[in-house]
């Protein structure tokens, strides 16, 4: 089975601009979360989707949306860029979300540097 | 709320056997991964407790105690590919708001 994939893997914006962030999850997958990592505040989550409905949404402003499609690919997008939102954002996918057992897989990431 | 901590940083030796500790305060719990993500990369999953005690794979083990919201991740036998960060992360109940929430993470140094 291939793995999560996230396109594209690096981008560079400057800031005011915005940014669309793809996600595919392994095949099978219907659980998508998303995951914003830098040095000093570690994984932080975004957000997480489950059949096309955003389940749960973390601490972040509403300059960060996302959406899930039927096919369960899911995009984020980031508005009026700042400084601070340069990071790698990692999206996770896992089967269901019943089992509390199911683990999440990682995709490679896409590295975001605003200038 | 969730609360995790981790050493920041640790380093060991080629061939020695290291503990990374994780403890955590939670409102309730539905088990503990553990994940190792080399500089650059996607973390990748390790481990899984649920139930207290050990659980060994190959070189590596996870320990759990749910009364004292504590973990450890031991590394035997370390290679300098084990050069990574490790993350612990708690899956929460599931009314909490997110399905996992990681420590900040232990950057484990290898050296020959």
């Amino acid at each position: 089975k291939a793995g999560v994939t996230q396109t594209p893997r690096y981008l560079i914006k400057t800031r005011g601009q915005q940014v669309t962030l793809s996600c595919s999850p392994i095949s099978g997958h219907r659980s998508v979360s998303w995951y914003q990592q830098t040095p000093g505040q570690g994984l932080q989550f975004l957000f997480e989707y489950f059949s096309e409905t955003q389940r749960n949404k973390g601490n972040f402003p509403g300059r960060f949306s996302g959406r899930q499609f039927s096919n369960s690919r899911s995009e984020m997008n980031v508005s009026t860029l700042e400084l601070g939102d340069s990071a790698l954002y990692l999206c996770a996918s896992s089967p269901t979300r019943g089992s509390a057992a199911d683990t999440q897989y990682f995709g490679p990431g896409t590295r975001l540097t605003v200038l | 709320g969730q609360n995790i901590d981790q050493p920041t940083e640790m380093t060991a030796t080629e061939g020695a056997i290291v503990q990374i500790n994780c403890t955590y305060q939670t409102s309730g719990f539905n088990g503990l991964f553990w994940y190792q993500q080399h500089a650059g990369e996607a973390p990748t999953f390790l481990s899984y407790n649920v139930l207290d005690g050990l659980e060994e794979k190959g070189r590596f083990s996870s320990f759990l105690s749910r009364s004292k919201g504590y973990s450890y991740l031991l590394l035997k036998e370390l290679q300098m590919k084990d050069s990574a960060s490790y993350l612990c992360a708690v899956r929460p109940p599931d009314n909490y708001g997110q399905n996992f929430v990681f420590g900040p993470g232990t950057r484990l140094s290898v050296l020959p």
